[in-house]
């Protein structure tokens, strides 16, 4: 079945990286897209971006445009999320979420990984 | 950017009763190619990540019951519960992914009254 497992929690200092992983299993990664939502503590969902798994092509919103990069191992069918220069108010859960295959270039997300606890404190 | 908004905010109805959620975009997300609008709406309960109900604004997910229903064109558009039922209490929203970035509506939380 369709699966998406992200990385486990991380605490992180303002100022410092985090990197965050989502491994795809039950479908054909290189045919997909991976997409990055994020949600602050009580808060609705932001899109961050997305990443094209045939060709590792990535698109982030322009709130991020220079903290965050997008990459993926097609080998592994695994998708990754960096985010530079930690503030306080990236502490939140990131979620990957996979765009279904709705004959469009872009789709809505139709399986998401159980989310990733992001917490930025000093 | 397109921005969404949902109102209202928070929404209490009886068990049985109807909901209804609206969303609008700040500008048209229909698309004359395939005379579809790029509208979708989530559920999410406390702790699990959303879930995906309809697509394409009145498109039901498979799985999901048919007392959810979506409808609209253009800017504006509603997701409707014909009966609630206790496990529907859940925040909504709505997401639009005609041009990125694809943003998402601030969410409707709906409760039992």
């Amino acid at each position: 079945q369709v699966q998406l497992m992200q990385s486990g929690a991380e605490v992180k200092k303002p100022g410092a990286s985090v990197r965050v992983s989502c491994r795809a299993s039950g479908f054909t990664f290189s045919t997909s897209t991976i997409n990055w939502v994020r949600q602050a503590p009580g808060q609705g969902l932001e899109w961050m971006g997305w990443i094209s798994g045939y060709n590792g092509f990535a698109k982030s919103a322009q709130t991020f445009l220079d903290r965050v990069t997008m990459t993926s191992d097609s080998s592994t069918g695994t998708a990754y999320l960096e985010l530079r220069s930690l503030r306080s108010d990236d502490t939140a859960i990131y979620f990957c979420a996979r765009e279904g295959d709705c004959g469009s270039p872009s789709c809505p997300y139709d399986y998401w990984g159980q989310g990733t606890l992001v917490t930025v404190s000093s | 950017d397109i921005v969404m908004t949902q109102s209202p905010p928070s929404l209490a109805v009886s068990l049985g009763d109807r909901a209804t959620v609206n969303c609008k975009s700040s500008q048209s997300v229909f698309h004359s190619s395939n005379n579809k609008n790029y509208i979708a709406w989530y559920q999410q309960k406390p702790g699990q990540p959303p879930k995906l109900l309809i697509s394409w604004a009145s498109a039901r997910e498979s799985g999901v019951p048919d007392r959810f229903s979506g409808s609209g064109s253009g800017t504006d558009f509603t997701l409707t519960i014909s009966s609630l039922q206790a496990e529907d209490v859940a925040v909504y929203y709505c997401q639009h992914y005609y041009i990125a970035p694809f943003t998402f509506g601030p969410g409707t939380t709906v409760h039992i009254k």
